[in-house]
């Protein structure tokens, strides 16, 4: 059964670099894409950006110029670096994987399994 | 982007009751949609994608319906497993937006 495992640091300063991994144990890599979420507590959820296999990478026009995920298809791992933090991107983080089926008529995606999440508190 | 209106934000309702909630989407996403459940300090778990497909091992009583603009998420004989807030997810388009989330409350 697939895992998502994350680590990365979880108390930041304003105008510091968030930077959090998620390792993919026990099932393809190759044949996903990869995605993260973030939810600010007790709020919604927010989807951040995803990456293919091959790295081809699409964000949320809100973090777009703050963002970069990438992709170590060697380790099984990608990774998630938002620059410039304020305390507005305190929030719980997600990785998760996205599975992309083509049947007739279109297309079937789906977003499972999500990590246990990652709290990060930006903070002076 | 599109934006995903969740109905109603929150609901009290007893173990057996049938639960209904609606998401409509601010524009045409074919059947691009899924629904997630939340419990408190867990991950998000998918229940259902593509609007009506039931992920492998959740309970039948939970089903999902529409395409379009409009979609359901419907829990028959509700469990008190189920208590918890249940968002919905278009991936028709970038940027994926959510539901702003429905908490089902035990009245």
């Amino acid at each position: 059964q697939v895992q998502l495992q994350q680590w990365g640091a979880g108390l930041l300063k304003p105008s510091e670099t968030l930077s959090l991994t998620c390792a993919v144990y026990g099932g393809s890599f190759n044949d996903f894409f990869w995605i993260w979420m973030r939810q600010v507590p007790g709020k919604g959820l927010e989807w951040i950006g995803e990456i293919s296999y091959s790295g081809i990478t699409n964000y949320s026009p809100s973090l777009k110029s703050r963002v970069t995920i990438s992709i170590e298809t060697s380790k099984n791992q990608f990774s998630l670096r938002l620059r410039s933090v304020t305390a507005a991107d305190t929030a719980v983080y997600y990785c998760v994987r996205g599975r992309l089926r083509i049947v007739d008529g279109g297309y079937e995606r789906s977003f499972d399994p999500w990590s246990q999440g990652t709290l990060v508190t930006v903070s002076s | 982007a599109i934006q995903m209106t969740q109905s109603p934000s929150s609901l009290s309702a007893s173990v057996g009751d049938r639960v209904t909630i609606t998401c409509r989407a601010s524009q045409d996403i074919r059947n691009n949609l899924g629904w997630y459940q939340q419990k408190p300090g867990r991950a998000p778990e998918l229940l259902i994608y593509t609007a009506s497909n039931l992920r492998s091992g959740v309970p039948s009583r939970f089903s999902g319906s529409g395409s379009g603009t409009d979609f359901t998420l419907t829990i028959n004989s509700l469990q008190p497993e189920d208590f918890a807030t249940y968002y919905c997810l278009q991936d028709y388009n970038y940027p994926r937006t959510f539901g702003q989330g429905t908490k089902v409350e035990l009245k």
